[in-house]
């Protein structure tokens, strides 16, 4: 079982629509986790860190649940822009490694 | 503040020959780590170097790969006797300190071996 699942989509989605993802983690000792954005043959770049009590920047939103050892994202109001693959990562509190999913595609259509 | 760079951005290489990817990270940065991505996979952690120390080398292959970062200049990741698999995206991240740090992309070196 991988540490960080992620359903790897795509979503097809139209601009204005109201997407979730979702991401479960198998290491309970994960400490920290963070959804990044990946656009084609780019580099990963930090979208947001997850919190347990739940935050928002602007129209995302992400959530985690420790006891359940689930992690989401929703983006509210899709714009084209936000086509990209999602990164559920999960940071190993022994190890300082962050475990990446394998993404979930997004694709906005006008 | 630049953020962590690169270089080079693409390489290619004869199966064979060395390979030789730099990078520097941002400014104040004293944590480094390596990823790998291979086509249509997610990114693999290789190794978490501090400042001439290597903390963790556990996603390192045995053979052929090395890692270091001294006390001046980038870190660079050396890759021997290249062989096709080893075509792909390598990332490093740099964060400021260690405990749950957020870590910064650079832009990565995409490495083919033909």
């Amino acid at each position: 079982r991988k540490e960080v699942e992620q359903d790897p989509g795509p979503f097809n989605v139209p601009e204005g629509a109201t997407v979730a993802f979702n991401c479960t983690y198998s290491n309970s000792a994960s400490q920290s986790f963070f959804w990044y954005r990946q656009d084609c043959r780019k580099e990963p770049k930090l979208l947001m860190s997850v919190y347990s009590s739940g935050n928002e920047d602007g129209r995302f939103t992400a959530q985690l649940n420790r006891a359940s050892q689930y992690i989401s994202l929703l983006i509210r109001d899709s714009k084209l822009s936000d086509s990209a693959t999602y990164l559920c990562v999960a940071l190993s509190y022994n190890t300082d490694k962050l475990i990446f999913g394998t993404g979930t595609r997004l694709q906005v259509f006008p | 503040n630049a953020g962590v760079m690169q270089n080079p951005r693409h390489l290619v290489r004869r199966r064979g020959q060395e390979a030789r990817l730099r990078c520097s990270p941002m400014k104040g940065h004293s944590h480094v780590y390596w990823y790998r991505q291979l086509p249509e996979e997610g990114l693999k952690f290789m190794v978490y170097l501090q400042k001439e120390n290597i903390i963790d080398e556990s996603g390192m292959p045995k053979e052929r790969f090395s890692a270091e970062f001294p006390k001046e200049g980038p870190s660079i990741l050396r890759i021997q006797q290249v062989v096709r698999g080893d075509s792909a995206a390598y990332f490093c991240a740099s964060s400021p300190r260690r405990e749950g740090s957020e870590q910064y992309f650079g832009p990565g070196t995409r490495l083919t071996v033909t």
